[in-house]
Order: C-alpha cells, then structure tokens, then sequence
C-alpha cells in the first residue's frame, strides 16, 4: 500500500522555537508539496518541489521554508514559530505527469504554538 | 474573488438520499477537475479524477463539469453512513501545475 508518512501526528512547540515537520513518501514521486489547513480557508500551499533540491514558493511561504535532499524526503521548517502557525499541516506527493494520479496525502501533523 | 468557491455546508441528508456538492471556479485554462473526500483526523483521498468537461461514474459516485458555466458537481446515490466526511474539489490547468483546492463541504449522512 501506497504511503505518505508524516513524522508526527501532534506536536505542541513555544513560540520562537525553529520546528522541523518531516515527510517520506514510499512510491518514487517526483513532486511533493506541504499544505497548511484551517477552518474556513481550505487547504493553502506553502511549498512544492518537483525533483531532488528543487523547491518553489506556494501562496503561503512567508514564515516558512524547505529542504528535498532526497526524492522521498521533503522537510518543513518554521524559522521562528508563531502562534498563528497553530494549524493542521498537511504534505502530499503526486508522480510526474499523470495528474490522474492526483496527490497522495499523509494524515497531517497537528501543529499547536503556544 | 477566490479562484475556487466551494459551499461549506454542513450538509446533512438522510441514508439513501441522493447527494450533490458543487464548486464553481473563475479560471478558463482549469482543465484537470479532482474530487478528494477527507475522514476526521485522516489527510483528503483521491475519489474522483476528470478531465475537460463531461460526466465520470464510479459506482455510487458521478463527477460532472461544466466549463462553459465554469462548475463542477460530485453526486452521490444511494447515501451510506460511511460516506459522512468533508469533500474538497480540486483543480489545475496543466498536468504540472499544482491543484487549487475549494474550502470543503462537510457532509453528514443520517442513518
């Protein structure tokens, strides 16, 4: 069975703390993506890449930023977490091509800033 | 303007009623049209995948698009308990573009 894997399902940081939100997907996709979700704002991109140290800026990347050192790992990193940074963090990954396909999602990590 | 309205609901309609959720978007060159239905607690799946305008059946599911109106519809037959959960509509214009995604609709089916 086909996987997206996300480091950890809830996760509770203070402000100020740089947070690290990993992702490894298992079926050699090339793209990747992570998505925050919020009540009444639906699924926004932060980040995407296409292939191996490539990244490039969703709608949302201010506060945040990457690293795709290998095809099946994509990172998230909160520089300097904030309290509206409190939100459900969602990473995805689709193959090259086939937008039949759709995208693969992990279960989300639950991110609280207090 | 949003470039994908979707009506959040709730939506709650009794079992074995027949379901339609809708979206409507602002773009033209949106090609690719995706349905993703979300459990609680769980990341959205792939449901349903169409391309251009025309009708997709699956089982008790049916995706519709409409480019000349710029709207998309999932129906649902024959409503299970099971099928309670939040469905997003999905879009892009060419097979390399990431999705836009709508905000959901949360369904609830009473049994």
């Amino acid at each position: 069975d086909v996987k997206v894997t996300q480091s950890s399902r809830y996760l509770v940081k203070r402000t100020g703390e740089k947070v690290f939100l990993e992702c490894v997907q298992d079926m050699d996709h090339e793209n990747m993506f992570w998505y925050r979700q919020d009540p009444g704002l639906g699924l926004r991109l932060i980040y995407f890449s296409y292939d191996v140290k490539m990244k490039e800026k969703g709608d949302i990347p201010e506060g945040y930023s990457v690293s795709r050192e290998k095809k099946e790992r994509f990172s998230l990193i909160l520089e300097s977490a904030s309290t509206n940074q409190t939100s459900m963090y969602l990473c995805a990954s689709s193959p090259a091509g086939h937008p039949n396909y759709g995208y693969t999602f992990g279960s989300g990590t639950r991110l609280t800033v207090v | 303007q949003k470039e994908v309205e979707q009506d959040p609901g709730p939506l709650s309609v009794p079992e074995g009623a027949i379901v339609s959720l809708n979206c409507t978007y602002s773009n033209s060159a949106f090609q690719y049209f995706m349905w993703y239905r979300q459990y609680s607690r769980k990341g959205p799946e792939l449901l349903m995948y169409t391309y251009s305008s025309g009708n997709k059946e699956d089982g008790r599911f049916t995706a519709q698009v409409d480019k000349s109106s710029k709207y998309i519809s999932l129906f649902i037959r024959d409503s299970q308990p099971s099928d309670s959960a939040t469905y997003l509509c999905a879009m892009s214009s060419e097979v390399r573009e990431k999705l836009t995604f709508g905000t959901g609709t949360r369904l609830t089916i009473i049994p």
